[in-house]
């Protein structure tokens, strides 16, 4: 069965410093793959979107993410963050054919000032 | 344009009651998801609607869990005899489908507190 692992629950780093958290997925063919960012209190925002194509996406806010297919990972990235980038990510896979998505656990970030 | 709605945005019943959350999907949006979030927990799946195809279910935690959509617009999401696990925070997404890219869009939620 598909599924999705998000190893890391919390992460904290300085505001600043760079960061990446970590996403692994279990599909054997190539997934639709997403990043989502929960705000508190707030619903879930798309960051960024893979498909096919260029492995390295660009999403809003700065954040990048890669996907290596060797790896069956998509980890996101952002150079220098921001403490308003603190909040809960998911990453999530969409199977082609069905409309089902699975998602991780989260990752909770806190940005120290 | 209008994004997904959800009401009511906080609920607190007693334990043993019937609650009813309802999503209001985007306009066109043929495709409608609810998920659980359970505190520290990710997102669950529990049901999606896609047109006029039968609903996929599988994850309704139990038999007093049901949902519906009417005119394949706003759907209401129903749970019978509540119970404290049951206490959570529920969202709605709702996808264009497989022409426009597949994301979600989600709604707020409707945090849920069974008492």
């Amino acid at each position: 069965a598909q599924s999705v692992t998000q190893p890391d629950i919390h992460i904290t780093v300085s505001e600043g410093a760079s960061l990446e958290l970590r996403c692994n997925y279990s599909y054997g063919a190539t997934p639709y793959l997403f990043w989502y960012v929960q705000s508190p209190g707030q619903g879930l925002q798309l960051l960024l979107k893979y498909f096919s194509g260029d492995t390295l996406v660009q999403g809003i806010k700065g954040f990048e993410a890669e996907f290596k297919r060797s790896q069956s990972s998509f980890n996101l990235r952002k150079p220098s963050v921001h403490w308003s980038d603190a909040a809960e990510y998911f990453c999530a896979v969409h199977t082609s054919g069905t409309y089902k998505y699975i998602f991780g656990t989260g990752t909770r970030l806190k940005v120290l000032a | 344009g209008a994004g997904v709605s959800q009401s009511p945005s906080n609920k607190v019943t007693e334990k043993g009651k019937d609650v009813e959350l309802r999503c209001d999907p985007i306009s066109g949006h043929t495709a409608l998801y609810w998920y659980r979030q359970s505190l520290g927990q990710g997102l669950e799946f529990l049901i999606y609607f896609q047109g006029n195809s039968a609903p996929d279910k599988s994850g309704l935690p139990s038999d007093r869990f049901s949902a519906e959509r009417t005119g394949g617009s706003v759907s209401t999401l129903t749970i019978q005899r509540t119970q404290q696990e049951d206490s959570a925070v529920y969202l709605c997404a709702s996808s264009g489908g497989q022409g426009r890219g597949y994301e979600q869009y989600f709604g707020p939620g409707t945090r849920l507190t069974v008492t």
